[in-house]
């Protein structure tokens, strides 16, 4: 079967970075996002790769190795702001959208 | 309206009693799709839509409908709701098709099936 695992919650404090981490199982693999869901929202598209390395945009860095079935997103300079579930989601070989059940972050002061 | 509007915000409903969710995107996006969040899981995709005047069939169709009249329109449709049914559902669209492309979500249909 096709699996997306991600740690159900993570801590971390204002103002630090924190790695939210996902690695996948599926059938074929054209790449991979990332989308963050506020509380009570609905996602918003943050990152897509589809090639291995780090891609970065802002404070918000992602990293896949297709080899080691393995993404991570990366967030620096942690705000308030960013307390929400980050969603992991790979596009298998039928081109269907295999969605991780999220990572929720909560940030403290 | 501006990107993708989903009526209603919020419902109660008997269970037997049929629904209809709405779904109307203003970018002229070519795919939309139709997803139930639930607690603990990923989205799950019911029924999508390529273009206008076609739709298939996601990872979860059962006791659910959708029709594609025209590019803007979306609806889903709960012939005869179960408590299982019970869930968030989102309306989404993307540019291309395939998969490949960015999703707009709209803000969800909270759903409660008594």
């Amino acid at each position: 079967g096709q699996n997306i695992d991600q740690p159900t919650e993570m801590t971390a404090t204002e103002g630090a970075i924190v790695q939210i981490n996902c690695t996948y199982q599926t059938s074929g693999f054209n790449g991979l996002f990332w989308y963050q869901q506020h509380a009570g929202e609905a996602p918003t598209f943050l990152s897509y790769n589809v090639l291995d390395g780090l891609e970065e945009k802002g404070r918000f860095s992602s990293f896949l190795s297709r080899s080691k079935g393995y993404s991570y997103l990366l967030l620096k300079e942690l705000q308030m702001k960013d307390s929400a579930s980050y969603l992991c989601a790979v596009l298998d070989s039928n081109y269907q959208l295999i969605w991780g059940a999220g990572t929720k972050l909560i940030i403290k002061p | 309206i501006a990107g993708i509007t989903q009526a209603p915000t919020s419902q109660i409903l008997a269970a037997g009693r049929r629904m209809t969710l709405r779904c109307t995107q203003d970018m002229r996006h070519n795919a939309m799709y139709w997803y139930r969040q639930d607690l603990g899981l990923g989205l799950r995709l019911i029924h999508y839509s390529n273009t206008a005047g076609t739709t298939g069939k996601g990872e979860v169709p059962d006791g659910y409908s959708v029709s594609r009249a025209n590019t803007d329109d979306f609806p889903l449709t709960l012939a005869s709701a179960v408590p299982s049914q019970t869930s968030v559902y989102f309306c989404a669209s993307s540019q291309g098709t395939g998969g490949t492309g960015e999703l707009f979500f709209g803000e969800g249909s909270r759903l409660t099936v008594l």
